[in-house]
């Protein structure tokens, strides 16, 4: 059972342009949502990351939203830049969570075209 | 500061022989957790460890197990070597829980054969 959904395996958009990327979840005790970026023969690295009493954190180029309602955020990269194609992965924490276990998603490749 | 060393970086092993991984997490980080990443799975959650205790578990067989030691290094073992078992295997080091302290190793990368 996929609690933490990417349903987009990849995803191609060109320099300079908006990449969006999805991320859906099933587990309603989920508080708190990060997204990491993995190069091939690397570990993730985090990115940014959001609780759930928010609907929306920047960093940067970087801006993740939340729709608790939907249980679906995403991750807005603006402008998108050819450093950025990597594979990106949703990861969710549960709710008074004493333990460091998060729940990834599947990833998404990103493509960012010259 | 150093970041998270795991070793070998990569292994082939052969069915039914048992392999051991290595983590040593940032130095202070008293966390560490064990992924395992194969293609279209994403990283599923193995097991986490602190100050020497197993306070997590993920889904897998007994053949998946681990240790910390004092020192804060952490090794797995799998036991009993299956080809879906191939994959590469991340850990994670942090204080406490603290996600933007999470920092993965680079991986091993099993080949079971």
């Amino acid at each position: 059972d996929q609690q933490v959904k990417q349903n987009s395996p990849s995803l191609s958009v060109q320099e300079g342009r908006i990449s969006i990327l999805n991320c859906d979840y099933t587990n309603s005790m989920f508080d708190y949502f990060l997204w990491y970026k993995k190069y091939p023969a690397e570990g993730p690295t985090f990115l940014i990351s959001i609780s759930s009493i928010k609907d929306k954190n920047e960093d940067g180029r970087f801006t993740v939203f939340l729709n608790k309602s939907a249980k679906h955020l995403s991750l807005h990269i603006v402008p998108s830049q050819p450093g950025d194609s990597a594979v990106y992965f949703c990861a969710a924490s549960e709710i008074g969570g004493a333990t460091n276990k998060l729940i990834f998603g599947t990833g998404t490749l990103l493509a960012v075209q010259p | 500061k150093a970041g998270v060393t795991q070793t070998p970086r990569y292994l082939i092993k052969t069915r039914g022989q048992q392999v051991t991984l290595s983590c040593s997490p940032i130095s202070g980080h008293r966390s560490v957790s064990w992924y395992q990443q194969t293609p279209g799975q994403g990283l599923q959650f193995l097991f986490e460890y602190f100050s020497e205790t197993q306070r997590n578990k993920g889904n897998f067989p007994g053949r998946f197990s681990g240790r910390q030691f004092s020192n804060s290094r952490s090794e797995m073992n799998v036991s009993t070597l299956e080809l879906g078992d191939s994959a590469l295997y991340l850990c994670a080091s942090s204080l406490v829980t603290d996600y933007t302290g999470y920092t993965f190793g680079s991986g091993t990368r099993l080949t079971v054969v």
